[in-house]
């Protein structure tokens, strides 16, 4: 009955190391966002896809990389993770753009350390 | 710069009572404001929304107040329940903007 999931749930790196963190889902959205929460911190949008259309904020780091092979899934690629990177991570989807097509169901999260 | 701000990070109220849960926000093309609820080692998931073209909406025990002129609304929850007992994530978005501006949240504790 899943419908956004997030592999692994926690995932540990080393400093510098490169780590990817998968997404997927069954709902058939045209969108999926990846928004990173750190500690006792509001969820900040790092990009999205709409369809296969890749959507990058303004201020997220080039350290930071997506890809979205097909609708179900998507990826969330850190070149070199530093301690600052650790965070959870949600990803999430939405039916489609605008008005209340925009509310967005979220995975589980993906719990990132660093050391 | 918080555009969307929860300024009280924890909330317990007695079960049966009321619980509000405020949220101010500074970007004045925000159109569209939700509520999240999370419990601890899920992600949040949807409760309530409203569009700025209204100032109430009700869903059961949950009801949403927009006051666009203060930039301030409020999820009243009657009557308080445990289950209710979680963080509350007031978030907005902006007119054909993807993704959405959330608050730090504020944790509500329902107390027996």
């Amino acid at each position: 009955d899943a419908m956004v999931i997030q592999n692994p749930r926690y995932q540990v790196t080393q400093f510098g190391k490169p780590v990817t963190l998968s997404c997927s889902q069954t709902l058939n959205h045209n969108v999926m966002y990846w928004y990173q929460q750190k500690s006792s911190q509001a969820p900040k949008l790092l990009f999205h896809y709409y369809d296969k259309d890749f959507n990058n904020e303004a201020d997220t780091p080039d350290n930071f990389q997506s890809r979205r092979p097909n609708t179900s899934f998507c990826f969330l690629d850190i070149r070199s993770p530093g301690l600052g990177d650790a965070a959870m991570y949600l990803c999430a989807t939405s039916r489609d753009r605008g008005g209340a097509r925009k509310y967005e169901f979220f995975g589980p999260g993906t719990r990132l350390t660093v050391l | 710069d918080q555009q969307v701000k929860q300024n009280s990070p924890s909330l317990s109220v007695q079960e049966g009572r009321i619980s509000i849960l405020n949220c101010d926000y500074t970007n004045s093309m925000f159109d569209y404001f939700l509520w999240y609820k999370k419990y601890p080692a899920e992600g949040p998931t949807f409760l309530i929304s409203i569009s700025s073209i209204k100032d109430k909406n009700e869903d059961g025990r949950f009801t949403v107040f927009l006051n666009k002129s203060a930039k301030h609304l409020s999820l009243h929850i009657v009557p308080s329940q445990p289950g209710d007992s979680a963080v509350y994530f007031c978030a907005a978005s902006a007119g054909g903007a993807d993704g959405l501006t959330f608050g730090k949240g504020t944790h509500l504790i329902i107390q027996p």
